[in-house]
């Protein structure tokens, strides 16, 4: 099925670094969300965004709609061990389903 | 509980035997979505019932899968003569009315 493209793939970083990750679409969304997967469990929700321009944060955590409504960004500040797992982006027009990113890994190096 | 739950959180079956995986969503939600994961791969859609209308099933790999959803609530996923490439976690979301899926825990299925 169809995926958005996230990049990058993979992170490694060091603890304290500041993170940005992105999700870029063909096609325009009207809903953007950003989610977070820990090993065996299923995503979290972390932020959800519904307005071209949208600049939303949660803690740590801020998300944009990108003005093109084709994407969208995630940054993390001041990064700590707990922020490791796999962060997916979301993607939905109108009342269709949504449509998930391919996700991006986040390593934190000791 | 006040999340989305699934069951079981481990099968482990042989070729060729069916398999039932059970959702029970967020009480209330309207949509409920089934999902497969395999390794270090992102999510794949299976299905989608939203209310009393048709589910969407655009999403099943094969006849071999369906699912279905009783009483607008809880739900089962039912692979028959499963196949060692079904092997993966098979997750289940619901939603009121937004776009906000809330997850369950997943069932990670084994084939032998």
């Amino acid at each position: 099925g169809q995926q958005l493209n996230q990049s990058p793939q993979s992170m490694f970083i060091q603890e304290g670094e500041d993170v940005s990750m992105n999700c870029t679409s063909s096609s325009i969304f009207n809903t953007w969300l950003w989610y977070k997967q820990d090993p065996g469990e299923g995503p979290v929700l972390l932020i959800a965004l519904y307005k071209a321009g949208e600049l939303t944060s949660n803690g740590r955590l801020t998300a944009q709609f990108g003005i093109t409504r084709k994407d969208s960004f995630l940054n993390i500040s001041a990064s700590i061990p707990s922020d490791v797992g796999i962060y997916f982006c979301a993607g939905q027009l109108a009342n269709e389903k949504l449509t998930f990113g391919t996700g991006t890994r986040l390593t934190i190096i000791p | 509980g006040a999340g989305v739950s699934q069951s079981p959180s481990n099968k482990v079956t042989e070729k060729g035997k069916d398999v039932e995986l059970r959702c029970d969503p967020i009480s209330g939600h309207t949509a409920l979505y089934w999902y497969r994961q395999s390794l270090g791969q992102g999510l794949e859609f299976l299905i989608y019932f939203q209310g009393n209308s048709a589910p969407d099933k655009s999403g099943l790999p094969s006849d071999r899968f369906s699912a279905e959803r009783t009483g607008g609530s809880v739900s089962t996923l039912t692979i028959q003569r499963t196949q060692q490439e079904d092997s993966a976690v098979y997750l289940c979301a619901s939603s009121l009315l937004s776009a906000e899926q809330f997850f369950g825990p997943g069932t990670r299925l084994t084939v032998l």
